[in-house]
């Protein structure tokens, strides 16, 4: 079945130390990847995206994420957290251009 | 600002009652996509329309759910004889031609009680 994958439920990193978030999707075919980023109170913000090419993307708020196909992966790296940072993030997967599923989410706090 | 607004914010109902929530995407959102999402979870798909038609629903939108697109513009979704069980944020979102990145509205709250 089609499904999506966040291993980690929280993540605590301190400011400034490197963060990387994991996603894992199963299917056929190489979807179209995704990473959101949800504050409280907001609406879902597109970080970046992968469709094809470079499998390393850069995204907004110096975030990146690297496409592995043999790993099925789509993790999202960032080298120095800042406060800000704190929130959840969903991996997101469209599957056939038409339906985007999510993963369940790893909230992210970030020590002084 | 994403370009698509949902109202109300926030709605809290009693059980039974029906409510209706609003999505405003822009005018270049030729698809639109309802989901939910509970507490510590991930937005879950309910339904999505190319236009006006409603292409694909699912099997989480029960036959109490309804969700319409009169004209390939605004969306409503409907919800009859509410249950607790759909306590939940709605979250709409407008996609561009055949870019599939998603623009999400802030969403609306619902809390029945």
């Amino acid at each position: 079945a089609q499904s999506v994958t966040q291993p980690d439920i929280h993540i605590t990193v301190s400011e400034g130390a490197s963060l990387e978030l994991r996603c894992n999707y199963s299917y056929g075919a190489t979807p179209y990847l995704f990473w959101y980023v949800q504050s409280p109170g907001q609406g879902l913000q597109l970080l970046l995206k992968y469709f094809s090419g470079d499998t390393l993307v850069q995204g907004i708020k110096g975030f990146e994420a690297e496409f592995k196909r043999s790993q099925s992966s789509f993790n999202l790296r960032k080298p120095s957290v800042h406060w800000s940072d704190a929130a959840e993030y969903f991996c997101a997967v469209a599957f056939n251009n038409n339906d985007m599923r999510f993963g369940a989410g790893t909230r992210l706090t970030v020590k002084p | 600002d994403t370009g698509v607004s949902q109202n109300p914010r926030h709605k809290i109902t009693k059980r039974g009652q029906n409510v209706t929530f609003r999505c405003d995407p822009i005018s270049e959102h030729n698809r639109l996509y309802w989901y939910r999402q509970t507490l510590g979870q991930g937005p879950e798909f309910l339904t999505y329309f190319q236009n006006e038609a409603q292409l694909e629903k699912s099997r989480l939108l029960s036959d109490r759910f309804s969700a319409e697109r009169p004209k390939g513009s605004f969306s409503t979704l409907e919800i009859q004889r509410t249950e607790q069980g759909d306590s939940a944020m709605y979250l709409c979102a407008g996609v561009r031609g055949q870019n599939t990145e998603a623009f999400f509205g802030q969403g609306t709250r619902l809390t029945v009680v």
